[in-house]
């Protein structure tokens, strides 16, 4: 079975605070693509980052940085000195390379940052 | 802007008639996809097309829901007599081929209301 499960169902910080956002899959592919979107009130989900099951290594831009762990079959997000203009909801999303196309995504993690 | 364009951004019918929504991708990609979320969900897969051809449906579509992509370019989706449980947020999304792990890039999508 394929799922993604992202634990935490709002998460409300005070802005300049470091938070990390949970992203747990499962999956038997052994290729695969996970992407995290950021998706705010207007609704359009907008891309933030790919990564690819071989590729492991952990990425940084800006105030983001995510990081994955096939281990623990983990792709967590982290927002460092969060803004205001960070408040939205976020989605992981596991992509399969087999059998067709197939997206999974997450229930979301809604992220409120107070001035 | 030459992102997917997606219109109506919002629909409110009386359950039984039908809608139909549109959507234009980024114009060089060939892959094209339907899915659909409620609040406080992740979006779910519909459906998605390579050019003209409709390679996969989820079993999410109903035979009331018909998705068509006639030149390879812009796609349809039509509901026909529409019921209340149809009251959510349709989004297009776009790519090259995701199998190349390229991104996916989501529409504002559209609001549909069955009253």
């Amino acid at each position: 079975a394929q799922k993604v499960t992202q634990a935490q169902t709002e998460i409300s910080v005070v802005e300049k605070e470091d938070v990390t956002l949970d992203c747990v899959y499962e999956t038997r592919d052994t290729t695969y693509y996970l992407f995290w979107y950021k998706q705010p009130p207007s609704g359009e989900l907008v891309f933030l980052i790919r990564r690819n099951s071989f590729d492991e290594q952990n990425e940084i831009s800006g105030r983001y940085s995510w990081n994955f762990q096939k281990s623990t079959s983990s792709f967590n997000f982290t927002i460092t000195a969060s803004q205001v203009v960070d408040s939205a909801v976020y989605f992981c999303a596991l992509i399969l390379n087999t059998g067709g196309f197939k997206t999974i995504f997450g229930a979301g993690t809604r992220l409120f940052v107070k001035a | 802007d030459t992102g997917v364009s997606q219109n109506p951004r919002h629909k409110i019918t009386k359950r039984g008639q039908n809608v139909t929504f549109r959507c234009d991708p980024i114009s060089e990609h060939n892959r094209l996809y339907w899915y659909r979320q409620t609040l406080g969900q992740g979006p779910e897969f519909l459906t998605y097309f390579q050019n003209e051809a409709q390679l996969e449906k989820s079993r999410l579509l109903s035979d009331r829901f018909s998705a068509e992509r006639p030149k390879g370019s812009f796609s349809t989706l039509e509901i026909q007599r529409t019921e209340q449980g149809d009251s959510a947020m349709y989004l297009c999304a776009s790519s090259l081929t995701v199998n190349s792990g390229n991104t996916i890039y989501f529409g504002e999508g559209s609001w549909l209301t069955v009253v």
